[in-house]
């Protein structure tokens, strides 16, 4: 079965205590990404990379870091979580052009992250 | 201007009753453009792309409108279980930028 898996699907921590959010896929995709998403303000891009050991910075980067080192596997770092990061985390991939012609996204379940 | 805007709603409506979305976007230079729905607290899943030619799915139509830049979607004959966020989707082309509409919130009602 396709899919994108993420853990932990739930996680508390305090201020400060360094923390990584899982991302894998078996669909062979070389396109993944890290969204958050905040109430009233949708879904925001944090990272996304093209392909192994390629990554960039999406719209919301600051506080994250990601790495890319095989293909299935895009774990996100927070090095020092502040409250400000409390929110809905989703990985996504991109494998191409899909069947309707388009690039279409595949999501994980989400982790969802509070920082006190 | 955002790139992509959606009214957030709620739309409140009653069983069986049709329903249309509209969202519009900035870049004239978008090649792709989709619906996901999302249940709460869960991850947005494909609903259909949306092509300048129209398409439709079942109960669901979607429209492309690149002169006015607007996307639509409509649903017929609404189901209970058709409540949900649903979240319009721009993509410039290839892996290149994709943008989402924060989302509109339809409410089915027995």
């Amino acid at each position: 079965e396709a899919q994108v898996t993420q853990n932990p699907r739930y996680l508390i921590t305090v201020t400060g205590k360094k923390l990584t959010v899982t991302c894998s896929q078996n669909m062979n995709h070389e396109y993944m990404s890290w969204y958050r998403q905040d109430p009233g303000l949708g879904l925001r891009q944090i990272y996304y990379s093209m392909n192994v050991e390629v990554t960039d910075k999406g719209d919301v980067p600051e506080g994250y870091k990601v790495s890319r080192k095989e293909k299935r596997n895009f774990p996100l770092i927070l090095e020092s979580p502040s409250p400000n990061q409390t929110s809905l985390y989703f990985c996504a991939t991109m494998g191409g052009q899909g069947s309707s012609g388009g690039y279409e996204q595949y999501f994980g379940p989400g982790t969802r992250l509070t920082v006190t | 201007r955002k790139e992509v805007e959606q009214d957030p709603g709620p739309f409140n409506v009653p069983e069986g009753a049709t329903v249309a979305f509209n969202c519009t976007y900035s870049n004239s230079a978008s090649q792709s453009f989709f619906w996901y729905r999302q249940d709460c607290r869960k991850e947005p899943k494909l609903l259909m792309s949306v092509y300048s030619s129209g398409n439709e799915d079942g109960r669901f139509t979607a429209q492309l409108n690149r002169a006015s830049q607007y996307i639509s979607l409509l649903i017929r004959d609404s189901k209970l279980s058709d409540s949900a966020t649903y979240l319009c989707v721009v993509n410039l082309g290839g892996y290149q930028k994709v943008t989402f509409g924060t989302g509109t919130k339809l409410q089915v009602i027995p």
